[in-house]
């Protein structure tokens, strides 16, 4: 149990236009979601958490406008990254709280490149 | 500020060598300590949470173990599979915030 899948793991989009990513809890309820970026050889950053049903809260720097979050339901939440620039390219993963722990388990990540 | 240090960078086994990876954290009000395994190009992979001092997890040749300021994930008799990157990290009860913060990992190799 306990399995999270990200749609894409790859895309590669040209500079300006918008990168729309799906991360779903596929046997349990996650009532939270979270968005991390991980740069190469370096831990994960967290961006936003992410309520099922509420606005997201983002981390200190992370630009709302850009970055857009939606958890439309407790078994998917969406990273949309709008007017996209090369220096977005990075490996962005979510991860979902299984409902009643404090455990985060992660999805396999997907690898945005900007052209 | 919670913060987690991890040691040492990077790690060289020879298969079957038994070792220990070390996490050091300082949080205020530990909701959990979380050891996840990652393969390159891919997402964590959940391994063990621990809670409170004194508390101890097995899963196959990995055993996780913790204090109140570190937590060790010792490695029985490691195979070359076991070569990845081992992430530690912490929640605290500060704040409302879910966050974690994780340490900047472990690098494992274990050579045949």
């Amino acid at each position: 149990g306990a399995v999270v899948s990200q749609h894409p793991s790859r895309v590669i989009c040209k500079s300006g236009t918008s990168v729309k990513i799906e991360c779903r809890s596929l046997d349990f309820q996650a009532t939270t979601m979270f968005w991390y970026r991980q740069f190469p050889k370096q831990s994960l950053m967290l961006m936003a958490t992410s309520n099922e049903g509420s606005k997201a809260t983002y981390e200190q720097g992370v630009e709302k406008d850009k970055f857009l979050i939606n958890h439309a339901s407790l078994t998917l939440s969406t990273l949309t990254v709008t007017s996209a620039h090369p220096e977005d390219s990075s490996f962005y993963i979510c991860s979902a709280r299984r409902a009643g722990t404090y455990e985060q388990y992660f999805g396999p990540g997907t690898r945005l490149t900007v052209t | 500020e919670d913060q987690v240090t991890q040691s040492p960078e990077a790690l060289r086994l020879q298969e079957g060598e038994s070792s220990s990876l070390n996490c050091s954290y300082t949080v205020s009000g530990l909701r959990g300590l979380f050891w996840y395994r990652q393969d390159p190009g891919k997402g964590p992979e959940f391994l063990f949470t621990l809670y409170s001092a004194g508390e101890e997890k097995e899963k196959e040749r990995l055993k996780a173990t913790l204090t109140k300021k570190e937590s060790f994930l010792h490695i029985t008799a490691p195979k070359p599979e076991d070569s990845a990157t081992y992430l530690c990290a912490v929640q605290g009860d500060q704040g409302g915030s879910e966050k974690l913060v994780f340490g900047k990992g472990t690098k494992l190799t274990v050579n045949p």
